[in-house]
């Protein structure tokens, strides 16, 4: 069975420091990996996603994340946090067309 | 380019009512479709998915049903609602031979 665990359920950060956001997911074949936010009583958005070709994957809002297969991650980072980056982040894993979904992280940006 | 609506937004409903919550997808055909459950301390919960009309397959027994009437018409519902039904309710679509899902704006709920 596929499955992601994103390691701290809250992230607090100072305003221009580096985000990082830590997901380790488990599957038995060539996984295809996303990160999605959510902001409070919105639906989620899609940040980034891995599915084949270069490891490291830009998305929007400054972020990226790099696919490690030797450490089995697909960690999240910004290197300079913003204000409007405050909000709950997923990281997910596709299996036969269904999506399974890490806890989720809080991010707090601290002015 | 492609857009999901879900309605209503929020809903305050008793116990042992009937719910119906819809979704709708603009500007792609044949897609598939989910309805997921966020609940306080739960994450996100998949509910039902579809990959075509009429097809409907249910990932967790439960007070809730969905309905596909139409290619890009997604339906949630209960004939009798229970306090733990109450939750944020997303709906979410994938287009054929893709892999990433793209999620509607949501539907809270709370049973009273």
């Amino acid at each position: 069975a596929q499955s992601v665990t994103q390691l701290g359920s809250h992230v607090s950060v100072s305003e221009g420091a580096l985000v990082l956001l830590r997901c380790n997911y488990s599957s038995s074949v060539p996984p295809y990996l996303f990160w999605y936010v959510q902001y409070p009583n919105q639906g989620l958005q899609l940040l980034l996603k891995y599915t084949t070709g270069a490891t490291l994957v830009k998305g929007i809002n400054g972020f990226e994340a790099e696919f490690k297969k030797s450490e089995t991650s697909f960690h999240l980072t910004k290197p300079s946090a913003h204000m409007s980056d405050a909000a709950e982040y997923f990281c997910a894993v596709s299996l036969l067309g269904k999506l399974s979904f890490g806890a989720g992280t809080t991010v707090t940006v601290r002015a | 380019s492609q857009t999901i609506h879900q309605w209503p937004a929020t809903l305050v409903q008793p116990v042992g009512s009937p719910l119906s919550l819809e979704c709708t997808v603009e500007g792609t055909s044949n897609p598939n479709l989910y309805w997921y459950r966020q609940a306080a301390g739960r994450g996100l919960q998949l509910l039902f998915y579809s990959v075509g009309i009429g097809q409907i397959s249910s990932e967790v027994p439960q007070n809730l049903s969905a309905s596909r009437p139409q290619d890009r018409q997604f339906i949630l519902s209960s004939k009798k609602l229970l306090l733990s039904d109450s939750g944020f309710y997303l709906c979410a679509w994938r287009g054929r031979g893709w892999y990433e899902q793209y999620f509607g704006p949501g539907t809270r709920l709370t049973v009273t």
